[in-house]
């Protein structure tokens, strides 16, 4: 079967930084994508790896190794405004987006 | 800014009952996505339009929903009969093409049956 795995909820306190970690197993893989949903809200768009390494976005950040089917997005310099869900979605065979359940990121000020 | 439009944004309905869902990709979008998120987990491919074409629809509850895309531009999701574990987020996405790596979002419909 395809699965992604991700942590459910990650606190962090304003100002700091935190990793979002996804393990993923699927058939096809053309990159792995990262989406943010605050509540009663829409998904939208961060940030989208295809290669091995780190790409960097202001301040975020989001990092991929094929190799060991695992990606994490890495936030920076925290603000209220970050806390949200965070989704990780491959993109596999048939271009479908195959979703992980999603972390909640809980920030104390 | 361009933008997905979905209609309805709330919808009450009882069981049994018919419900239609509406969705305006962005533009020039040919990859048109359909997509049911329970409160707490990721969204759920219900079916996924290239065009007018049907090139995914492997989870579709093809006995009740019903999806399509005449004119390979906006497009209409149904649930006929709903039941109540229909009750759920209805999401809508689009993007350029199918390789494109950002899909785009509509607000969604959130469908409450009863």
């Amino acid at each position: 079967g395809q699965s992604l795995e991700q942590p459910s909820e990650v606190t962090a306190v304003e100002g700091a930084i935190v990793q979002i970690n996804c393990t993923y197993q699927t058939s096809g893989f053309y990159g792995l994508s990262w989406y943010q949903q605050h509540d009663g809200g829409a998904p939208t768009f961060l940030s989208y790896n295809a290669l091995d390494g780190l790409e960097e976005t202001g301040r975020f950040s989001s990092f991929l190794s094929r190799s060991d089917s695992y990606g994490y997005l890495l936030l920076q310099e925290l603000q209220m405004k970050d806390s949200a869900s965070y989704f990780c979605a491959v993109r596999g065979s048939n271009y479908q987006l195959i979703w992980g359940a999603g972390t909640k990121l809980i920030i104390k000020p | 800014e361009a933008e997905v439009a979905q209609s309805p944004r709330y919808k009450i309905t009882e069981k049994s009952q018919a419900v239609a869902f509406w969705c305006d990709p962005i533009s020039g979008h040919a990859t048109l996505y359909w997509y049911r998120q329970i409160l707490g987990q990721g969204p759920e491919l219900l079916v996924q339009f290239q065009d007018e074409s049907v090139v995914d629809d492997s989870q579709l509850p093809k006995d009740r929903f019903s999806a399509e895309r005449l004119k390979g531009v906006d497009s209409t999701l149904k649930i006929q009969p709903a039941e109540l574990g229909d009750s759920a987020m209805y999401l809508c996405a689009s993007s350029r093409g199918q390789g494109n790596t950002e899909a785009f979002f509509g607000q969604g419909t959130r469908l409450t049956v009863v």
